[in-house]
Formats: C-alpha cells, sequence, structure tokens
C-alpha cells in the first residue's frame, strides 16, 4: 500500500538529548513536510522540501534539523536547542515539484514526543 | 501574509443534527487554494476536499457539502446527519505565496467536533 509512515508512534526523550524522527513515503511524491501541533493549536510549518537535497525553513524551524537525501526519506532532529519540544509531530507529503500546492498533502500517522 | 481563522474551538451535535464548520481566510493572492481535512483520535489528517479561488461552485459529496464565498473569504463545511463516526478534528486550510516566495499550507486552530448519540 502506498502510503506515509512515520516512526515512532511514541517517543520519549531526556531534556539535552536530540532525537530524530523517522518519516518515509512510498508515493513517489517530490515534496515533503514536516509540522508541529500542540493542543489547541493549528499545525505550523518546521521545514519542507520540494526536491531531494534541497529544503527550506518553515514558520517554526529554530531548534530542529532536516536532511533530504533521498526522495523517499525527510528526517527531522530535534536538537536540545529547541526549547519546548514536547509535541505531536505530522509529516506530509506532495505530488508537487514547484510547491504550488495546487495537490492535497498527504499525512503520516504522526509522531508524539515527549520530554521527561 | 495569510491567516486562516476558526472561530468555533469546539462543537457539541447530537446525532442526527445538521452542523456547519466556519472559516474564514485571508490572502494577498489571486490564485489559492482551501482545504479542509479531518484528523480523527487515531492522528492522521485526512483529506476531504480542495477548492481553487476561481472556482465558487458549492460542492456535495454524500452528507458533506461546502459553501465557497470568496465575497466574504469564507470556506464553510456542513456536515447533514451528523454519526458518531463524525466526531473528529477538523482544519480549514490555505495554500497561497508566504513571505519566502513560495507556496505554503497555512491551516487553522481547528474546530472540535464532537457527535453524541
Amino acid at each position: 500500500d502506498g502510503g506515509i509512515t512515520q516512526s515512532p508512534k511514541y517517543l520519549f526523550r531526556k531534556e539535552g538529548q536530540n532525537v530524530t524522527l523517522s518519516c518515509e513515503q512510498n508515493l513517489n511524491h517530490d515534496a515533503m513536510y514536516w509540522y508541529r501541533q500542540d493542543p489547541g493549536q493549528g499545525l505550523r510549518l518546521i521545514y519542507y522540501s520540494q526536491i531531494v537535497n534541497d529544503f527550506q525553513k518553515g514558520d517554526i524551524a529554530e531548534g530542529y534539523s532536516v536532511s533530504r537525501e533521498k526522495k523517499e526519506s525527510f528526517p527531522l532532529t530535534v536538537t536540545s536547542a529547541q526549547k519546548n519540544p514536547t509535541a505531536f509531530y505530522l509529516c506530509a507529503s506532495s505530488i508537487d515539484a514547484v510547491g504550488t500546492m495546487n495537490t492535497e498533502a498527504f499525512f503520516g500517522q504522526g509522531t508524539r514526543l515527549t520530554v521527561v | 501574509a495569510q491567516k486562516v481563522t476558526q472561530a468555533q474551538t469546539e462543537i457539541s451535535v447530537v446525532e442526527k443534527e445538521d452542523v456547519t464548520l466556519d472559516c474564514v481566510y485571508e490572502t494577498r493572492d489571486t490564485t489559492y487554494y482551501l482545504f479542509w481535512y479531518k484528523q480523527p483520535p487515531s492522528g492522521e489528517l485526512v483529506f476531504l476536499i480542495r477548492r481553487n479561488s476561481f472556482d465558487e461552485q458549492n460542492e456535495i459529496s454524500g452528507r458533506y457539502s461546502w459553501n465557497f464565498q470568496k465575497s466574504t473569504s469564507s470556506f464553510n463545511f456542513t456536515i447533514t446527519a451528523s454519526q458518531v463516526v463524525d466526531s473528529a478534528v477538523y482544519f480549514c486550510a490555505l495554500s497561497g505565496l508566504s513571505g519566502a516566495g513560495s507556496y505554503q499550507l497555512t491551516f487553522g486552530k481547528g474546530t472540535k467536533l464532537s457527535v453524541i448519540p
């Protein structure tokens, strides 16, 4: 089945540690995105990538890093510089190569990160 | 900058009632796209509809209908004869040019719908 797979579903991190969230898609989509969702809030864009080896900062990129070495993979690292990392993280992809967003984005099931 | 406002934070209805979820948007673009997504308790966002700024026709899909009015910058979503399975958080989203010159998808804060049996 085609889709987006995020792992793990639940993740616990100690303060001061970096942690990497995985996102893999087999939809052959060029564009991939990372969003953060906090309770009662909408989704806020962290990073996006329109093509392999290229990515752009979104609205809340500070404390996060990404890579796009393969078309199907877009991992997100939450660094120790992120002051409030506890949140629900959603990965998405869309077919667009130029980021026009005139097609829908498909979402993974999310990773819930908790700092302990 | 573009913005999406969903003024209704939470709505509760009794099963079989009709319910309308409001969405108001702001953008300077003449070409843009509007979306509705459903987020069930499992967390994954499910795409419901896409509408471009030049198509103001209302759309009906089963119990779902959407009313797009450019004059009031609104894209409202109505569920007819609601069911318990409709309980979820619903997000309205807008795709348009960001300040950085690329297209971005901007979400509203969502409306949590609870359908009571």
